[in-house]
């Protein structure tokens, strides 16, 4: 059975770094698909923040491209996110998913609700 | 704002058909057939129920179809049932490489 799993602090002060990890199981994160990073404000609709590939490479959405980083640990089935200089408007469910096609993910974590405030 | 325009909100009866509309531009639904659709329901992660268009992965119901034409994708649910009310949410391939979403559709099942 194919799982995802967000893990990392709920609650993250203004201008600090978010982390969060994607733990995967029942899938290898070193499989032909991608792994993705989303995230959907309370009450709100989904933004996509961007991908990371079995070869390490990632492509970030435009929007958020200089304050992101994502990385990939194949040794312990887990993908990462750090997002720098947050604000509050980035309060929100942050999501991590296998994409099969772009703009198309299967399989999602249960969303893990990132709050930024001091 | 998002990218993609949807309509708030639809209502049919059960068993009725509706069809939701996702308009973008020539930037994205206008240029790819990268387009997908998710379904929501309340705390629920979304659920992907068509991709690449028109493409149902495995285990969504037949009842769900997609179509595009120009800068315009559709989603259509035939024989609408209770467990039907959700938010729909469009996607698309853009030019710059993102994925850009639609502000999402919440349909009702009166």
């Amino acid at each position: 059975q194919v799982q995802l799993q967000e893990s990392g602090p709920g609650l993250v002060k203004p201008s600090e770094t978010l982390s969060l990890t994607c733990s995967v199981s029942g899938l290898s994160v070193s499989e032909v698909y991608f792994w993705g990073w989303l995230r959907q404000p309370p009450g709100r609709g989904l933004e996509w923040l961007g991908n990371i590939y079995p070869s390490g490479r990632s492509a970030y959405n435009p929007s958020l491209k200089s304050r992101v980083t994502f990385s990939l640990d194949t040794s312990k089935n887990q993908f990462s996110l750090k997002l720098t200089s947050v604000s509050a408007a980035e309060t929100a469910f942050y999501y991590c998913a296998r994409g099969v096609s772009a703009a198309a993910f299967d399989y999602w974590g249960q969303g893990m609700l990132v709050t930024v405030s001091s | 704002q998002s990218a993609l325009t949807q309509p708030a909100s639809i209502s049919g009866s059960p068993g009725q058909s509706i069809t939701i509309s996702c308009t973008g531009s020539n930037s994205d639904l206008g240029s790819y057939n990268f387009v997908s659709w998710y379904q929501q329901h309340p705390d629920k992660a979304p659920k992907l129920i068509i991709c690449d268009v028109a493409t149902r992965p495995s285990g969504i119901s037949n009842r769900f179809s997609g179509s595009k034409s120009g800068n315009t994708a559709s989603l259509t649910i035939s024989g609408l049932q209770p467990e039907d009310e959700a938010d729909y949410y469009c996607s698309s391939y853009s030019t710059d490489g993102s994925y850009v979403f639609g502000s999402g559709t919440a349909v009702a099942v009166l």
